[in-house]
């Protein structure tokens, strides 16, 4: 069974960091592209962040990008989200997913971690 | 950047009617268009993918049509547990966007 457990969200300062980690277990890590997606307080589903299986490649949103890092190890079976530079509008439930068998799709979520920017 | 556009934001069913939700995409996303559910406090669920193949373990009384910029997803006959958010979701082109969601509420 394919399990995702994100960890390392809790509350931080406008303009702190934090890193997020997503644990997958129940497949192969390193055949999977894998995704971000938050959702804010109020709001709807909004794609963060992908990489490839091998971590060659990445994506971001605008939104994020030059302030979050999206990397993975395969030898640990561990996404990582480094979220520097935070914001009030980056609080949200931050989830994991791998990208589906055919294409970039979210197929498997985890059960999200959440991340509040406050001071 | 493409722009998913759901409507209803809300739909208001009674169990064991059948709800119809609409996603219409700004351009064409040919086929690579996904649904997905989601309860309050748990995480999506991925319930249809290229715009009509039912994930695994998704009951048949859900199902998806269309193709280009025009997608339905249809739920036959309500049942409790299909109380929730529902979003689409477009993978055809960088950035990954979803639509803003509908609702799908008691009546």
């Amino acid at each position: 069974e394919v399990q995702l457990l994100e960890s390392g969200g809790g509350l931080a300062q406008p303009g702190g960091s934090l890193r997020l980690s997503c644990a997958a277990s129940g497949f192969t890590f390193e055949n999977y592209g894998m995704t971000w997606v938050r959702l804010a307080p109020g709001k709807g589903l909004e794609w963060v962040s992908a990489i490839t299986a091998g971590g060659g490649e990445t994506k971001y949103a605008d939104s994020v990008k030059g302030r979050f890092t999206i990397s993975r190890a395969n030898s640990r079976d561990t996404l990582y989200l480094q979220m520097n530079s935070l914001r009030a509008e980056d609080t949200a439930v931050y989830y994991c997913a791998t990208k589906g068998s055919s294409s970039w799709y979210s197929d498997c979520w985890g059960q999200g971690t959440l991340v509040t920017v406050s001071s | 950047e493409i722009v998913m556009t759901q409507s209803p934001a809300t739909l208001s069913v009674s169990p064991g009617e059948r709800a119809t939700l609409s996603c219409r995409a700004s351009q064409s996303v040919s086929s690579h268009l996904a649904w997905h559910q989601q309860k309050p406090g748990q995480a999506p669920r991925l319930l249809i993918y290229g715009a009509s193949t039912r994930a695994t373990g998704v009951p048949a009384r859900f199902s998806g049509s269309g193709s280009g910029t025009e997608f339905t997803l249809t739920i036959s006959s309500l049942q409790s547990e299909d109380f929730a958010i529902y979003y689409c979701q477009q993978y055809t082109n960088w950035p990954l966007t979803f639509g803003g969601g509908t609702k799908v509420e008691i009546k």
